[in-house]
């Protein structure tokens, strides 16, 4: 098992360029999340999702798009980057057993730079 | 708002004494769990403690849950320099959401 893959670990954007970072879990988990890391604020919910096909709004949403076609894959889109999207970012992924949500495992991250 | 505050945000001691870290969280939970991360690293998963449960035990950690309080506590003991990290609680609020508290940055000094 790989656990939870994150690419890219580094990336330097231009204001108004596009990216997506890529999420993947092979554990099988139905929950997935994204965060940010900034100095200062811990770390925030950007988006979520509880199985395939469904998405919902973290605490920090704006500028950023999710989509949830497989239970693998949880990609994480900037469709016009600014200064303050600079940050780390983590996914996360966990399973829901018996009605109770399990461990999370995570990603080792990804730091964006946009410049 | 973050589901979980956590105090101190910044612990210095020595090495060998003991270190704890609190975590409050505003609504009910299924499950609360600690992770550890390493400046500049990824996140490691501590322990995790069930709602039915008020304490759990492993190796130098020590973590308790009061649900009528909603609070968290986790004991490091006899702490070593490595244990220098910050320290995170992390809950689903009642919406579903995984949400992290603000952290504790914990510095143990040789």
């Amino acid at each position: 098992n790989a656990g939870v893959t994150q690419t890219p670990k580094f990336q330097v954007l231009k204001t108004g360029q596009s990216m997506t970072l890529q999420c993947a879990q092979d554990m099988n988990h139905e929950y997935m999340s994204w965060y940010r890391q900034d100095p200062g604020m811990g770390l925030r919910l950007i988006h979520y999702s509880v199985g395939a096909g469904i998405t919902d709004q973290g605490e920090v949403p704006n500028g950023y798009n999710v989509s949830r076609s497989t239970t693998e894959d949880f990609p994480l889109r900037l469709l016009s980057a600014a200064p303050s999207q600079t940050s780390v970012y983590f996914c996360a992924s966990s399973s829901l057993l018996q009605g109770v949500k399990t461990e999370a495992f995570f990603g080792q991250g990804t730091r964006l730079t946009v410049v | 708002s973050q589901q979980g505050e956590e105090d101190p945000q910044a612990l210095s001691i020595q090495e060998g004494e003991n270190a704890t870290m609190n975590c409050s969280y505003k609504t009910s939970i299924n499950n609360l769990q600690w992770y550890r991360q390493n400046s500049g690293r990824g996140l490691v998963h501590l322990i995790l403690i069930r709602s039915n449960e008020r304490e759990k035990h492993s190796g130098r950690l020590r973590v308790t849950l009061d649900t009528s309080k909603k609070s968290s506590s986790l004991l490091i003991t006899a702490s070593r320099a490595a244990d220098t990290a910050s320290y995170f609680c992390l809950s689903y609020n009642q919406g579903g959401k995984l949400i992290f508290g603000q952290g504790t940055e914990l510095s143990v000094k040789p």
